[in-house]
Order: structure tokens, then C-alpha cells, then sequence
């Protein structure tokens, strides 16, 4: 089975700009869940979506936002982009819900100057 | 709110020694999960163990081993024998069994095993 798939792996905007993340999880998974790691701030949840539902979101501003299809792929975007931003944006798929055993993909590095 | 509290920060061990990663976490929902993953400079978090709240067992896989005790409420992982491949930043983490889960994560602990 292929694992969780993030596209595109780096990145590099300028403030202001925005971005949007793509995520396809593990075949038969409905759970896709999004986090941001930062040095700073280390690995903090973002949101989860399941059936094209954000079914829970952690404590980040409105300019982060995200979308599922019905194929479970997902997106984020972040709209006017602050050099805060800049961190590994990580993907992760699971079964049913956020409590089944989540399969991380290998991120996507973004880069605010 | 919940916490996960990884005090240790960086571990530096020689190899074939066993090392004990520590994680103590903040609650107060009664039914929750805890994780371990493993998180090599490559940087995609690999899943080593998933238990529930109500699962105090023990457990041990190879060479890695979990000890679970609610009364204190941590969630410890001991690597026996380590070897170099075992070098890595490792996150505990809890999730909620609630229609607003969500996972917390400790800040990870930083894992060198050199030869």
C-alpha cells in the first residue's frame, strides 16, 4: 500500500503570497489530519477533516485553511503569508478518526522570506 | 486543555546501552491515546505505538519497550541495546476520544546513540 504523499516536498513564497498544500492519504483512509512543526513551537495540530468535514481545528488564525474532496486528498492554504509561517507542514491519514494510529507523510518545507 | 511534558530534551547515549525516553501528560477527559512516534532527520514521523487510556499493559516490541501508569501519568519508552539507526527526535503525544480531539505533542527528545 502506498503511503501518505505530500506535494510539493519544498517550498519557497514571499510574505504577503499565499499557498496551498496538497495531501493524499493512505487508500481506504477517510481521517487526514494537518500539523505545523516549527523549532519554535515544535508540532502543533492544525485541523482534521473527514468526509469533506473539518470535524476539528487547533488554535491557528483564519488565514489557515483547509479542504477535503471526496477522494479523502486534501489541501491547506494559507493566504498572506508571515515569515511565522515558514515550518515542515506534516500530513497524516487514518482510518476512521484522529484516535486510530495516524500515518505521517513526509512533509512539506515552506519558506517565508 | 491537555500537555504533554517531554523534560528530557536531548539524550546522548553509547551504543548497546538502554536509554528511557520520558513523557508525562496532563488531562482530564478519562478516555484518551497516547503515541510514541519516531521522527529520523528525514523528518516524516514514523508510528511505533498507539494505547488507550484504559490499557495499562505494558508492552514490548523487540528491542522497544512501553511502560504505561495512569496513577502517574506518564507513558515512558525504553530502547534496550540501542544501536546508531536509533538516533532520532522522538514525540509522545495525546489525543482526546471526543468529537473536538485533537493531538497535543510533547517537544520531542532528541536521541543521539553514537558508536
Amino acid at each position: 500500500k502506498a503511503g501518505v504523499t505530500q506535494t510539493p516536498r519544498y517550498l519557497i513564497k514571499t510574505r504577503g503570497q499565499q499557498v496551498t498544500l496538497s495531501c493524499s492519504p493512505i487508500s481506504g483512509h477517510r481521517s487526514v489530519s494537518w500539523y505545523q512543526q516549527t523549532p519554535g513551537q515544535g508540532l502543533q495540530f492544525l485541523f482534521e477533516y473527514f468526509s469533506e468535514t473539518q470535524r476539528n481545528k487547533g488554535n491557528f488564525p483564519g488565514r489557515f485553511s483547509g479542504r477535503q474532496f471526496s477522494n479523502s486528498r486534501s489541501e491547506m492554504n494559507v493566504s498572506t503569508l508571515e515569515l511565522g509561517d515558514s515550518a515542515l507542514y506534516l500530513c497524516a491519514s487514518s482510518l476512521w478518526v484522529i484516535t486510530d494510529t495516524q500515518y505521517f507523510g513526509p512533509g512539506t518545507r515552506l519558506t517565508v522570506l | 486543555a491537555q500537555k504533554v511534558t517531554q523534560a528530557q530534551t536531548e539524550i546522548s547515549v553509547v551504543e548497546k546501552e538502554d536509554v528511557t525516553l520520558d513523557c508525562v501528560y496532563e488531562t482530564r477527559d478519562t478516555t484518551y491515546y497516547l503515541f510514541w512516534y519516531k521522527q529520523p532527520p528525514s523528518g516524516e514521523l514514523v508510528f511505533l505505538i498507539r494505547r488507550n487510556s484504559f490499557d495499562e499493559q505494558n508492552e514490548i516490541s523487540g528491542r522497544y519497550s512501553w511502560n504505561f501508569q495512569k496513577s502517574t501519568s506518564s507513558f515512558n519508552f525504553t530502547i534496550t541495546a540501542s544501536q546508531v539507526v536509533d538516533s532520532a527526535v522522538y514525540f509522545c503525544a495525546l489525543t482526546l476520544n471526543t468529537n473536538a480531539g485533537k493531538s497535543t505533542f510533547g517537544d520531542g527528545t532528541t536521541l543521539t546513540v553514537k558508536p
